[in-house]
């Protein structure tokens, strides 16, 4: 149980074009889901927070408006990147709220811009 | 606000021995502890987590820790590595009394282990 999804598990765009990434949990319904962000050889960086039906909470320095996402139902969260550009290449991972104060990963995906 | 610090970026054990992995965290209420494994090109797969009762947790593929709140740590162990432990360890800790934020996650740095046959 409690199986997280993500797709595309790897894209390349063009810089410009936009970018949208599906988290899904799989097995259960998932109230909160949240969004991390992890470059090469480091450790992940959470960059929102996105509850079912409302807007989601970005944390510090992470742009709302290039950054989109959605959660509009209880087993789905989109992540898109808008107007993409070569350092948005990063490797992105979004996570289920679980049990208290646990987390069920997605398998992540790695973006690349060109 | 909490922190989680992991003390060696990187460690090499040979096949068979002890792995050792430390964590030590920073923090104002007592918290909920967990360690994580990332395998290249993979999403985070839990190993174990401490929440509240025996301090002593065994996780998967054979791993455990210690939750030491006098000394601020919970540290992983393994008694005899295998090849396939090779993988990046993340230490992460949440706050189980900050309302809507106690499921966030504050991630140390990461260490990675290699085992060398």
């Amino acid at each position: 149980g409690a199986v997280v999804s993500q797709h595309p598990s790897w894209v390349i765009c063009k810089s410009g074009t936009s970018v949208k990434i599906e988290c899904r949990s799989l097995d259960f319904q998932a109230t909160t889901m949240f969004w991390y962000r992890q470059f090469p050889k480091q450790s992940l960086m959470l960059m929102a927070t996105s509850n079912e039906g409302s807007k989601a909470t970005y944390e510090q320095g992470v742009e709302k408006d290039k950054f989109l996402i959605n959660h509009a139902s209880l087993t789905l969260s989109t992540l898109t990147v808008t107007s993409a550009h070569p350092e948005d290449s990063s490797f992105y991972i979004c996570s289920a709220r679980g049990q208290p104060g646990e987390q069920y990963f997605g398998p992540g995906t790695r973006l690349t811009v060109t | 606000a909490q922190s989680v610090t992991q003390l060696g970026s990187h460690v090499s054990v040979s096949e068979g021995a002890l792995v050792l992995l430390r964590c030590n965290y920073s923090s104002s209420v007592p918290p909920y502890l967990f360690w994580y494994v990332q395998y290249p090109n993979q999403g985070l797969q839990l190993l174990l987590k401490y929440t509240t009762g025996a301090t002593l947790v065994k996780g998967i593929n054979g791993f455990e820790a210690e939750f030491k709140k006098s000394e601020t740590s919970f540290h992983l162990t393994k008694p005899s590595a295998h090849m396939s432990d090779a993988a990046e360890y993340f230490c992460a800790v949440s706050d189980p009394y900050s309302g809507a934020g106690s499921y966030q996650l504050t991630f140390g740095k990461g260490t990675k282990l290699s085992v060398i046959p």
